[in-house]
Parts: structure tokens; C-alpha cells; sequence
């Protein structure tokens, strides 16, 4: 299996702040990575596939990018509906697996 | 508008069995694949299950293999996800997803499954 390891688990951060999550796979995965959002009691919802392509509707200041088998999600400033848990997961293979989440909290 | 509407979930004990629901609307379901995906309260995704457009080529995580089974009717855009021999560990938020090719970007709201005595 791929083992996708994000970190922080947590981030406590400023409405206005640049935010970096990582995600590192264990293996190549080309770039079959996306980013999803998750709000306390809600589904997650998509932001970004192929490691770096907006989902349609998500806010300019969501970037995705790829070095190797390292994915960054970057929030370039934060805004009060950012604060939440954000996941990474790879669709290269079976199983699908996730990071284990990174919660932004509000500084 | 695309909705995924789960119903199903419940109280259950160990050992015993569930059937969950996933009632798709708002595009042609026939053309994705589907998954169900779970997540323990207060903790991360883990993926559970897949089905092709047709019906075949299915897939589970190796904790649900042998005990779970995927389906779909694709005449009452329906997926389902038969749960037997349930375990304490089995308890969590189930989800229906849709595959797009690109990850998952349509998900339902969830059901909760708890397997407790």
C-alpha cells in the first residue's frame, strides 16, 4: 500500500496567513494526488487534483504543487472559512489512501 | 444539482449485519464509478470499497474484504454496501462517493454506523 504521511497535524494560524500543508507518498505517484476540505460535521469537499489544478469554484488563494513524491497545499492568505481539516490522497493505486488530516486552527 | 444521499446506518451488535443505501441524482450515475469511504468520529478517511460503471470490478480494503460487499443497480441509480459480521471497529461515518477520474468530487453526507453491544 501507499503510505501518504502529511504534516503538521496541526497548524494554529492568523486570518492573513501563507499556510503550507505537506504530503509525502511513500512511492511515486506521478501526480494522481488531490486536497480535500473537511468542516466539523460535513463531508469533505474536492479542492485540488492532480496535485495541482483548482477544482472549479474553490478560491484562487488554494495552490497545489509537486516535487518528486512531496505535494504542498498552500492556503496564500487565510480567511476565516478556511479553519478546518484538509487531507491529501493518492488515486495511483488501490487501495486509495489519505493522509491522516491536518487541522488549521485559528491562532 | 448532483446529490448522494446515504440512509442505512444505525446501532448494530457485533456480529451482526447492515445494509447501506446511497440514492444518486442529478447526473448519469451509470457513467462513474463508485466508492464508499468511512471515517472514524473525530478521526481521518479511510477508504472502504469500490464499484465499476458496470457493476464489476470491485475492490475492498483488506479490514472489510470476505465480510462486506459492494453493489449498485444502475435502473434506480442505487449503491449499496452490504455490512456482515460487523466489528466494534467497523463504527464510523459511511460515505458514498463519486469517482470522477481525479479523486472524489461529489460526496454524500454520511451515515453513522456504530457496532457496540
Amino acid at each position: 500500500d501507499i503510505q501518504m504521511t502529511q504534516s503538521p497535524s496541526t497548524l494554529s494560524a492568523s486570518v492573513g496567513d501563507r499556510v503550507t500543508i505537506t504530503c509525502r507518498a511513500s512511492q511515486s505517484i506521478d501526480s494522481w494526488l488531490a486536497w480535500y476540505q473537511q468542516k466539523p460535521g460535513k463531508a469533505p469537499n474536492l479542492l485540488i487534483y492532480t496535485a495541482s489544478i483548482l477544482e472549479s469554484g474553490v478560491p484562487s488563494r488554494f495552490s497545489g504543487s509537486r516535487s518528486g513524491t512531496d505535494f504542498t497545499l498552500t492556503i496564500s492568505s487565510l480567511q476565516p472559512d478556511d479553519f478546518a481539516t484538509y487531507y491529501c490522497q493518492q488515486y495511483k493505486s488501490y487501495p486509495r489512501t489519505f493522509g491522516q488530516g491536518t487541522k488549521v486552527e485559528i491562532k | 444539482e448532483v446529490q448522494l444521499v446515504e440512509s442505512g446506518g444505525g446501532l448494530v451488535q457485533p456480529g451482526g449485519s447492515l445494509r447501506l443505501s446511497c440514492a444518486a441524482s442529478g447526473f448519469i450515475f451509470s457513467n462513474y464509478w463508485m466508492h464508499w469511504v468511512r471515517q472514524v468520529p473525530g478521526k481521518g478517511l479511510v477508504w472502504v470499497s469500490r464499484i465499476r460503471t458496470d457493476g464489476t470490478n470491485i475492490d475492498y480494503a483488506a479490514s472489510v474484504k470476505g465480510r462486506f460487499t459492494i453493489s449498485r443497480d444502475n435502473a434506480k441509480n442505487m449503491l449499496y454496501l452490504q455490512m456482515n459480521s460487523l466489528r466494534v471497529e467497523d463504527t464510523a461515518v459511511y460515505y458514498c462517493v463519486r469517482d470522477w477520474g481525479n479523486g472524489y468530487n461529489f460526496w454524500g453526507q454520511g451515515t453513522l454506523v456504530t457496532v457496540s453491544s
